[in-house]
């Protein structure tokens, strides 16, 4: 059971333009929303999180929103440049531990 | 500072062989936790330790083992490797003091191929 769905799968965009990276949960226990990035033979870091107690986090160029109800939660990426093309991850954890239930990550290609 | 280290970083294992992979966590981090990360897919959840005790466990066979040593370090075993188990095995620690979902730091990986 696929608990953490997340669309698309790859994104194209161009320099300066907006992406944006949708993921939706099922499980209504979780109550921390990461996201990562990952380059190419790297780890997974850590971009920015979100509590269900907002429905908005921006740090910098990255903004999280947070539809509690819909369960659904996104990554926006203002003024996309060529070094933000990595994959993306979504993840959702319940506040007990460091397991972390992860999408199935979105290939970013920003385009000069 | 030193991030996460994990060791080997690469290595070739036949099926049927056993693997054991290595992580040093971050200084003051006391959390250790393994993923899977199959080629084209977000880490799957293998282990966490805290304090050198299991604190969880994914949905993997009793194949997959791990431990924690009184330095924080940890190492993860795989025996009866199957093709199946190629993949880059990613370490993570954290702050987490049992209470609360800290940021994980994640290590560069092993990347396992079983041939």
């Amino acid at each position: 059971q696929q608990q953490v769905k997340q669309s698309p799968q790859s994104l194209i965009v161009q320099k300066g333009g907006i992406s944006i990276i949708n993921c939706a949960y099922e499980n209504t226990a979780f109550d921390y929303f990461p996201w990562y990035q990952q380059f190419p033979g790297k780890g997974p870091a850590l971009l920015i999180a979100i509590r269900p107690d907002v429905s908005e986090k921006k740090e910098g160029r990255f903004t999280i929103s947070f539809n509690k109800s819909a369960k659904q939660f996104s990554l926006h990426i203002m003024d996309s440049q060529p070094g933000d093309s990595a994959t993306y991850f979504c993840a959702a954890s319940k506040s007990s531990g460091d397991k972390l239930t992860f999408g199935t990550g979105t290939r970013l290609a920003v385009r000069p | 500072d030193a991030g996460v280290t994990q060791s080997p970083t690469h290595l070739i294992k036949t099926r049927g062989q056993h693997v054991t992979l290595r992580c040093s966590p971050i200084s003051g981090h006391k959390s250790v936790s393994w993923y899977q990360q199959v080629l084209g897919q977000g880490p799957q959840f293998i282990f966490q330790y805290y304090e050198k005790e299991e604190r969880g466990r994914g949905n993997f066979p009793d194949r997959f083992s791990a431990r924690q040593f009184p330095n924080y370090s940890s190492e993860l075993n795989v025996n009866a490797l199957l093709l199946g188990d190629s993949a880059l095995y990613l370490c993570a620690s954290s702050l987490n003091r049992g209470r609360g979902t800290g940021e994980l730091f994640f290590g560069e990986g092993s990347r396992l191929t079983v041939l």
